[in-house]
């Protein structure tokens, strides 16, 4: 019931193109779903959160989708850039913990030029 | 901006020694995590530390594991005893507040021999 499941495990895009991974949960616990990216020998680094009171949130190129009623949450990278080439992982954590993080098994993203 | 520090950045060690893995989280913040990620797999919660306490564990987690705040600035995980499963990438993270995102280190990649 703690698990967060990611897919697809690996994607690769044109440049230009929309980037999509979707994660789902079991967990109604949790109550805040940020976003991670990762490039090779560095820290995952926070791109966008979003909590389940929204359905949606937008920063830049990055959008958030949350359907609560699914327990389903995804990552749209609109007009994908070779820069983006990254892993990605989602995660969550549920309100009553100090904010333990669980994550998702990581998507690695391919935009080619 | 300021940054989660993590040294050294890569460790080896023969099994059964014992290793200290050293970070220095962003000043001010006032939660401390430790996560690991095994070559090719997903980040997972070791532990959180708040109050000069461990306030939450994971399963892995054991005896073997344990961690300390000796000064101020300095997070540190201690692993006893060491096996070759203990072989991964090890995260430190901090955050201000119970709103705030986790910023993470880039990490110590622990081989064990």
């Amino acid at each position: 019931q703690q698990q967060v499941k990611q897919s697809p495990q690996s994607l690769i895009v044109q440049k230009g193109g929309i980037s999509i991974i979707n994660c789902a949960y079991e967990n109604t616990a949790f109550d805040y779903f940020p976003w991670y990216q990762q490039f090779p020998g560095k820290g995952p680094a926070l791109l966008i959160a979003i909590r389940p009171d929204v359905s949606e949130k937008k920063e830049g190129r990055f959008t958030i989708s949350f359907n609560k009623s699914a327990k389903q949450f995804s990552l749209h990278i609109m007009d994908s850039q070779p820069g983006d080439s990254a892993t990605y992982f989602c995660a969550a954590s549920p309100g009553t913990s100090y904010g333990k993080l669980t994550f998702g098994q990581g998507t690695i993203l391919t935009v080619h030029p | 901006e300021p940054e989660v520090t993590q040294t050294p950045s890569h460790q080896v060690t023969q099994m059964g020694q014992e290793v200290i893995l050293r970070c220095v989280p962003i000043s001010n913040h006032l939660y401390f995590y430790w996560y690991r990620q095994i070559l090719g797999q997903k980040v997972e919660f070791l532990v959180s530390f708040y109050n000069n306490e461990i306030s939450e564990k994971s399963e892995i987690f054991d005896d073997q594991f344990s961690v300390e705040r000796p000064d101020g600035s300095n997070f540190t995980l201690k692993i006893r005893s060491t096996k070759l499963e203990d072989s991964a990438m090890y995260f430190c993270a901090s955050r201000g507040d119970s709103n705030q995102p986790q910023h993470f280190g880039d990490g110590t990649r622990l081989s064990i021999l």
